[in-house]
């Protein structure tokens, strides 16, 4: 079957840096997708991986190892406005992609 | 760019009616998908179309739902008779063509059936 794990929920401190993890499971891969969710609101692209390795946008960084299964998010000197749902979901065969269920990140002064 | 558009924001509705919720997808994306989130089972995927035409209802829950994408500029979701059960945000997503791009979101309708 086709499974995408992340933590339900992480708490964090503002100004520090905080990594969300995703692991996944499915038959073929063309790439992974990171989404952030405000409540309330939709989701909204963050960063897109195909390829091993680090992509860096400003304070939001996503790492991606192929072999593992494997993802993470980094955010770097968190803000307030960082509290939100982070959607990890990924293209498997096809067009359809297949999301987790979402980390809620809360961030406390 | 106005994103994708979806109307109405907010619906609320009596058990039995008929409610249809509208999407204009983003010009120049040739992918439109409907969604349905709610806190219990996340975001499901209930149609999907390329080039206006549907490729995967399998996720419609059953025949009291419908969609149509009669042209590149306009998809509804039909839902007739609403249930209480169906109350869920529903999302209008689209998609330029290419496997690099993510999908943009509209910003949903929230219906609740009462």
């Amino acid at each position: 079957g086709q499974n995408i794990d992340q933590p339900t929920e992480m708490t964090a401190t503002e100004g520090a840096i905080v990594q969300i993890n995703c692991t996944y499971q499915t038959s073929g891969f063309n790439g992974l997708f990171w989404y952030q969710q405000h409540a309330g609101e939709a989701p909204t692209f963050l960063s897109y991986n195909v390829l091993d390795g680090l992509e860096e946008k400003g304070r939001f960084s996503s790492f991606l190892s192929r072999s593992k299964g494997y993802s993470y998010l980094l955010l770097k000197e968190l803000q307030m406005k960082d509290s939100a749902s982070y959607l990890c979901a990924v293209r498997a065969l096809g067009y359809q992609l297949i999301w987790g269920a979402g980390t809620k990140l809360i961030i406390k002064p | 760019d106005a994103g994708v558009i979806q109307s109405p924001r907010h619906e609320v509705t009596e058990m039995g009616q008929e409610v249809t919720l509208r999407c204009k997808p983003i010009s120049g994306h040739n992918s439109l998908f409907w969604y349905r989130q709610t806190m219990m089972r996340g975001l499901e995927l209930l149609i999907y179309f390329n080039n206006n035409v549907p490729i995967d209802d399998s996720g419609m829950p059953e025949d009291r739902f419908s969609a149509k994408m009669p042209n590149a500029s306009f998809s509804t979701l039909k839902i007739q008779p609403s249930e209480p059960r169906d109350s869920a945000v529903y999302f209008c997503a689209s998609s330029p063509p290419g496997e690099a791009y993510g999908y943009t979101f509209g910003s949903g309708t929230r219906l609740t059936v009462v």
